[in-house]
């Protein structure tokens, strides 16, 4: 059973850089064809998908969160990263990361979906 | 950008069907998937390609045509009351809907 932990500092100020860090266990993250994914929830709203990561390091980032978006992985510790610079009270949100697998259509293309999430991290930004 | 409509709420008797749905562009090609969130959890997945992630009920199926997708659930349980998100594959891009507040009264 794959099982996905966040981690990170909770409160972070203003204009600074949130370093968030995702361990998966039950899985390695290069042993399979899966993608891996940030998504956030602000309080009381909905969700947000950030971007994606393969275990080779391509990545894709949601448009609107590109310029301030870094996501990594190290493999050798089965983790991904989540850098967020530039942050904003906008930016405070519970952030989930998850496994994202794939099916074919039947013209060969692939469509994505989350199978298994985390249990998510609160972000507050505040000074 | 592309975008998916969800009404904010739906409200459902016990023991009868709940459709919630899920309106974009040509959405019908690019397929949906549902999650269901209960407040305090992380979402969980109920539908990917109109099939059932395993141990989910067999009360929760998916549609899609044209510009919407629906799901349905049938013989409603006070359980199953939650926010229920849409998803689709865009390109090289995740979008959710705005999510549905299912009530269950």
């Amino acid at each position: 059973q794959v099982q996905l932990q966040e981690s990170g500092p909770g409160l972070v100020k203003p204009s600074e850089t949130v370093s968030l860090t995702c361990t998966v266990s039950g899985g390695s993250i290069t042993r399979d064809t899966f993608y891996w994914s940030w998504i956030r929830q602000p309080a009381g709203t909905g969700l947000e998908w950030i971007g994606r990561i393969y275990a080779s390091g391509s990545t894709n980032y949601n448009p609107s969160l590109k310029s301030r978006v870094t996501i990594s992985v190290d493999t050798s510790k089965n983790q991904l990263s989540l850098k967020l610079s530039s942050v904003t009270a906008a930016d405070t949100a519970v952030y989930y990361c998850a496994r994202m697998d794939y099916y074919y259509d039947g013209s060969g293309s692939r469509h994505y979906y989350f199978d298994y999430w985390g249990q998510g991290t609160l972000v507050t930004v505040s000074s | 950008s592309y975008e998916l409509t969800q009404p904010p709420s739906v409200s459902v008797s016990p023991g009868q069907t709940a459709s919630i749905s899920c309106s974009g562009d040509q959405l019908g090609d690019k397929y949906t998937s549902w999650y269901q969130q209960k407040p305090g959890q992380s979402p969980i997945l109920i539908i990917y390609d109109d099939a059932r992630p395993s141990g989910i009920p067999e009360r929760f199926s998916g549609s899609n045509s044209g510009n919407t997708a629906t799901l349905t659930i049938s013989g409603t349980q006070a359980l199953d009351e939650a926010d229920y998100y849409c998803q689709a594959w865009d390109s090289t891009t995740v979008v959710f809907g705005g999510g549905t507040k299912l009530t269950v009264l």
